[in-house]
């Protein structure tokens, strides 16, 4: 079956700092991969997507690359703000006649201290 | 349109009894979704319907489980005989569903705390 095995948190980082949390997947098929957000007190928000190999996702200065050969899809940001403090959950989801259903990897806590 | 609404946000019941939770999703989203999550785990897929079709279910979702979405609308999720186990934020989402083999992305509800006491 599918699975998504995200970096453990908690991850704690200076403003302006570099970020990556990384997430590796296991898949069936062909999958569409996605990064969640939540912020504290709020749904799960969509940050971004990617459909197909190579494809770069990006949204609010995140990017997360479509890497088929190392089934990954690892979140990166340049400069974080305290702003972007949340939980991130990457996420596949099947092609074909199960598309849609998704399957979430268990989430990243970032807090960014200014 | 005001995003994917649930009710309620939180539902306290004795053990043993039913409840029913309620999801209004994006008017012209076809696919709608429902899932549990619970204290540092991500979400746990539960069932999903295109339009009124209920297309899958979770085989780790109990017979005491049921959900519906008449007429392709709102959806009900209903737990009967509710157990401690059952605590946890249930999540609805919506997609539109503009491709049949691909899914877009979900909007999320903001969830229903059901704390089984």
């Amino acid at each position: 079956g599918n699975s998504v095995t995200q970096m453990e948190g908690p991850v704690t980082l200076s403003e302006e700092a570099f970020l990556t949390i990384n997430c590796t997947y296991t898949a069936t098929g062909y999958p569409s991969l996605f990064w969640y957000v939540q912020y504290p007190g709020e749904g799960l928000q969509l940050l971004l997507k990617a459909t197909k190999a190579d494809d770069k996702g990006s949204n609010k200065g995140f990017e997360a690359t479509y890497r088929k050969e190392t089934t990954s899809f690892h979140l990166e940001k340049g400069s974080v703000q305290v702003s972007d403090s949340a939980v991130y959950f990457c996420a596949l989801s099947d092609r074909g006649t199960n598309a849609g259903k998704s399957t979430f990897g268990d989430g990243t806590t970032l807090t960014v201290k200014p | 349109d005001t995003g994917v609404s649930q009710n309620p946000r939180h539902k306290i019941t004795k053990r043993g009894q039913n409840v029913t939770f309620r999801c209004d999703p994006i008017s012209e989203h076809n696919r709608l979704y429902w899932y549990r999550q619970t204290l540092g785990q991500g979400p746990e897929f539960l069932t999903y319907f295109q339009n009124e079709a209920q297309l899958e279910k979770s085989r780790l979702l109990s017979d005491r489980f049921s959900a519906e979405r008449p007429k392709g609308s709102f959806s009900t999720l209903e737990i009967q005989r509710t157990e401690q186990g059952d605590s946890a934020m249930y999540l609805c989402a919506s997609s539109l569903g503009r491709q049949i083999l691909v899914e877009d992305g979900y909007t999320f509800g903001s969830g229903t705390r059901l704390t089984v006491v």
